[in-house]
């Protein structure tokens, strides 16, 4: 596609459900980011992708967050048992190579009630 | 230290003035630079990249001072279009491929 693609653009959950975001990445490009992004902050390094594999989750906050990106191209973020903490904006972001600027879909706004 | 720093800000400056950002980043590995712009609530976009050179794009000029681990964004003749947060934005080089951001400047321009 022509750019980084998100959905849902929002999501209301209740504390405790689970919920899934999805990505799907510009066209070839083999490295995909996920980050966090809280009111007036930067963007927060959650997890990357070369392919299909996971290089890099140190930035994931905890056991309840899992990504996966099993063919390389689309990606999902899963979080489990939502808390109230995990309210904020999920962007995730693509680029050609490790080190290239990175591309941002228009990011996912979660709200945990 | 957090790994990337700005001044929050607000810069609130008038229609065609001149203003600068400062970074400084902790990482003397980091290998690569660049400065971000985001809108209220849109996505982060790539303004320009940073070379050790320094390098313009019309209004806009970035300097990185690797030795003193810094990095600058100058916007002459400043457009009410150019009001938003500006993120500076370093990579981590190695192993992490992921980019590391400021908390981002925001910037307003007045007419």
């Amino acid at each position: 596609g022509a750019g980084v693609s998100q959905s849902p653009r929002y999501k209301v959950a209740k504390r405790g459900q689970d919920v899934a975001l999805r990505c799907d990445p510009i066209s070839g490009h083999v490295s995909l980011f996920w980050y966090q992004q809280a009111l007036g902050q930067g963007p927060e390094f959650l997890t990357y992708f070369q392919n299909e594999a996971q290089l890099d989750k140190s930035g994931l906050p905890s056991d309840r967050f899992f990504a996966e990106r099993p063919e390389g191209s689309v990606s999902t973020l899963k979080i489990q048992r939502t808390q109230q903490e995990d309210s904020a904006v999920y962007l995730c972001a693509s680029s050609l190579v490790s080190g290239q600027p990175q591309h941002f879909g228009d990011g996912t706004r979660l709200s945990i009630l | 230290r957090k790994e990337v720093e700005q001044d929050p800000g607000p810069f609130n400056v008038p229609e065609g003035a001149t203003v600068a950002f400062n970074c400084t980043y902790s990482n003397s590995a980091s290998q690569s630079f660049f400065w971000y712009r985001q809108d209220c609530r849109k996505e982060p976009k790539l303004l320009m990249s940073v070379y050790s050179s320094g390098n313009e794009d019309g209004r806009f000029t970035a300097q990185l001072n690797r030795a003193s681990q810094y990095i600058s964004l100058l916007i002459r003749d400043s457009k009410l279009s150019d009001s938003a947060t500006y993120l500076c934005v370093v990579f981590g080089g190695g192993s992490q491929g992921n980019l590391i951001f400021g908390k981002g400047t925001k910037l307003s321009v007045k007419p």
